[in-house]
C-alpha cells in the first residue's frame, strides 16, 4: 500500500530551526510536496522536490532523497506565525497526490 | 497568479438538504480540479477527481449519489452534497492544477466548512 509518515506534533523556540521529517512508500513518484496548513484554513503550496537535495527558499529548505524515500523540511529563524501543521505529500505514477497526516508545529516564545 | 476560490466559504444546514459548492479556478484553465474533505485534526482526504467535460472519478468509499460532481467548463467545478446529514459536516476544500506550470502543483481553494444541524 501507499503510506506517507511524519511526526504528529513537534514543539520549537521562536528563533530557533526545526525539521520535519517524512517518508514515503508509494506507487511510483512524481514529485514530493511540503504545505503549510493554518487552522481553519486551506493548505498553501510551500516546496516541490522531484530531484535529489536541498531546495532552499528565504527561511524554508527541503531535501530530498529518493533511494530513501525520505524528505525533510527545515524551518530557520522560526516566527509566531509558523505555528501552523506541515502536510508532507506525494504525487504517485498516477499523479495523484498522496497525503501524510500533518505535523503540528507549535513555536513557543 | 493560479488563484482558486470557493464559495460559499461557510454553509449550516438542516439535516436532509442538499448544498452546492462551487471551485473557481481565476486565472488559469483546470481540465482537472480535486475535491477533499478533510475533518478535525486529520489529514486531507481524496474525495474525487473532477475532470473537464467527462464523469468524475471517486475515490473508495465515496457515495457518487451523494456527493455529486459537475465539471462544465476549465474554469468551475461543483460539488453537491444531498440529502445531507450531520456526518457530513466537514470541511471541504477544491483545488486544481494548472497544467500550463512546470510544476504539478496544485491550488487550493480557500474551503468549505459545511454544518449541519
Amino acid at each position: 500500500g501507499q503510506n506517507i509518515d511524519q511526526p504528529t506534533e513537534m514543539t520549537a523556540t521562536e528563533g530557533a530551526i526545526v525539521q520535519i521529517n517524512c517518508t514515503y512508500q508509494t506507487s511510483g513518484f512524481n514529485g514530493l510536496f511540503w504545505y503549510q496548513q493554518h487552522a481553519g484554513e486551506a493548505p498553501t503550496f510551500l516546496s516541490y522536490n522531484v530531484l535529489d537535495g536541498l531546495e532552499e527558499k528565504g527561511r524554508f529548505s527541503s531535501f530530498l532523497s529518493r533511494s530513501k524515500g525520505y524528505s525533510y523540511l527545515l524551518l530557520k529563524e522560526l516566527q509566531m506565525k509558523d505555528s501552523a501543521s506541515y502536510l508532507c505529500a506525494v504525487m504517485d505514477s498516477n499523479y495523484q497526490l498522496i497525503w501524510g497526516a500533518g505535523t503540528k508545529l507549535i513555536i513557543k516564545p | 497568479g493560479a488563484v482558486v476560490s470557493q464559495h460559499p466559504s461557510r454553509v449550516i444546514c438542516k439535516s436532509g438538504t442538499s448544498v452546492k459548492i462551487e471551485c473557481r479556478s481565476l486565472d488559469f484553465q483546470a481540465t482537472t480540479m480535486f475535491w477533499y474533505r478533510q475533518f478535525p485534526k486529520q489529514s486531507l482526504m481524496l474525495m474525487a477527481t473532477s475532470n473537464e467535460g467527462s464523469k468524475a472519478t471517486y475515490e473508495q468509499g465515496v457515495e457518487k449519489d451523494k456527493f455529486l460532481i459537475n465539471h462544465a467548463s476549465l474554469t468551475l467545478s461543483t460539488l453537491t452534497v444531498t440529502s445531507a446529514h450531520p456526518e457530513d459536516s466537514s470541511f471541504y476544500i477544491c483545488s486544481a492544477r494548472d497544467l500550463g506550470r512546470e510544476v504539478n502543483e496544485q491550488f487550493f481553494g480557500p474551503g468549505t466548512r459545511l454544518t449541519v444541524l
